[in-house]
């Protein structure tokens, strides 16, 4: 079946460092690929997402490339802000889209950024 | 503003006892709202598909009499955990399908002790 592989755990960086967030996944077929994040004490947030190989998502500075060759899809920032702390979840819709279909999420990473 | 909102964030009951768990969608009606249950460290696992105005669609191992989900209204899901132990203390989450995405209520934190 689908599953998610991210990296755990909590990832403490001081404020404009690098930041990538590994991310590997298991699917049948070609899956569309998603990152949430959930901010302390409000629910997941579509952060990016990309359907199909080769795509780009990005937002809030945040970028991730569909990787199909690696069956990754690694979230990276290239400065981090202490208001970029929270939890990321990678997840996969096998069906694509990701509106009407089941969604298969990783652990998730908690980030903390200090000043 | 918010697209789902799940009450209570948090919750403590005894062992026992049935808690019941809010989740609406605020922006647009939805025909089919999803339950997720979350330990700590592992991934969110689906638990069932409310269906408005029909029966839920439970995931494998997960018991329906345990966790009953009533989805009366096209804004309105509810999870009532019946009789819950100990290790039915978990983060539950309630997530409406947009065309595109998944919003996600804040999730509940139900500890029993």
């Amino acid at each position: 079946g689908d599953s998610v592989t991210q990296m755990e755990g909590p990832v403490t960086l001081s404020e404009e460092a690098f930041l990538t967030i590994n991310c590997t996944y298991t699917a049948t077929g070609y899956p569309s690929l998603f990152w949430y994040v959930q901010y302390p004490g409000e629910g997941l947030q579509l952060l990016l997402k990309a359907t199909k190989a080769d795509d780009k998502g990005s937002n809030k500075g945040f970028e991730a490339t569909y990787r199909k060759e690696t069956t990754s899809f690694h979230l990276e920032k290239g400065s981090v802000q202490v208001s970029d702390s929270a939890v990321y979840f990678c997840a996969l819709s096998s069906s694509g889209g990701g509106g009407g279909n089941k969604l298969t999420f990783g652990t998730g990473t908690q980030l903390k950024v200090e000043l | 503003g918010a697209v789902v909102s799940q009450h209570p964030s948090r919750v403590i009951c005894k062992s026992g006892t049935s808690v019941k768990i809010e989740c609406r969608s605020l922006d647009f009606q939805a025909t089919t709202m999803f339950w997720y249950r979350q330990f700590p460290k592992q991934s969110l696992m689906l638990m069932a598909t409310s269906n408005e105005g029909s029966k839920a669609t439970y995931e494998q191992g997960v018991e329906k009499d345990k966790f009953l989900i009533n989805h009366a209204s096209l804004t309105l899901s509810t999870l009532t955990v019946t009789s819950a132990h100990p290790e039915d203390s978990s983060f539950y989450i309630c997530s409406v399908r947009g065309f595109t995405e998944a919003f996600f209520g804040q999730g509940t934190r139900l500890t029993v002790v």
